[in-house]
């Protein structure tokens, strides 16, 4: 199994800034994503963050929005940025996939004012 | 690319009874479908997966059957307890295709004691 840290765990921020979620795993991993959750609904995939190279992101979402690094194998951060309050919302990251099991990091809640 | 449909929404029951939550996908090349159970404020934990090389799986009071023709699969929980009130997500995965999950809509399960 994984353990996934993710931080912050919670931010109230401007609107028009960026915030950088970061997440880390307690050992090295192919495959990372990032989903966004919002209030009452399901996960929707952002992104793949793939070790070094660019992300690939899912329809809906671009890189200028959600720009996403992957240095190691271990870590990955993603940054929402020119916040709205229509990005308010849970941020998750994960870690594995494939055919194995998906571990989660504990969420960002984020909250734009 | 996949999509998942879930049903139903919400699904109240008495405890002890059974719950049944169904899924399909489109994907056909999809092969690992696993469900995950989100409490409130929680991070999305696996509770059991099923492969496509098989029919059936069984884990305690839980169970997952997969029809691959009709690309369906469904979580069976007998004798249900409160304590499995939570949100419940289906998923599917295309390991060819980086491995990323997507989500079905999640369903609120209500166990009344």
């Amino acid at each position: 199994s994984a353990v996934i840290s993710q931080k912050p765990s919670r931010d109230i921020c401007q609107r028009g800034t960026s915030l950088t979620i970061q997440c880390q795993v307690d050992s090295q991993v192919t495959m990372m994503f990032w989903y966004r959750q919002q209030p009452g609904q399901s996960l929707t995939l952002i992104a793949t963050a793939n070790q070094g190279s660019e992300a690939t992101y899912e329809s809906g979402f671009v890189i200028d929005k959600f720009p996403i690094s992957r240095p190691n194998l271990t870590f990955s951060t993603l940054t929402v940025s020119n916040m709205s309050p229509e990005d308010s919302s849970i941020y998750l990251c994960s870690a594995g996939g494939g055919l194995t099991e998906a571990f989660f990091g504990q969420g960002t809640r984020l909250t734009v004012v | 690319g996949e999509n998942v449909e879930q049903h139903p929404s919400t699904l109240s029951v008495q405890e002890g009874d059974s719950a049944v939550i169904k899924c399909t996908y489109s994907d056909s090349a999809s092969n690992y479908f696993p469900w995950y159970k989100q409490e409130l404020g929680k991070r999305p934990q696996l509770i059991i997966d099923i492969r496509s090389n098989v029919g059936e799986k069984k884990d305690q009071r839980i169970a997952v059957t997969l029809n691959k023709t009709a690309k369906h699969f469904s979580l069976h929980i007998t004798e249900t307890q409160p304590e499995d009130s939570a949100v419940y997500f289906c998923a599917a995965s295309n390991p060819s295709n980086t491995g990323k999950l997507i989500f079905g809509q999640g369903t609120t399960l209500q166990v009344k004691p």
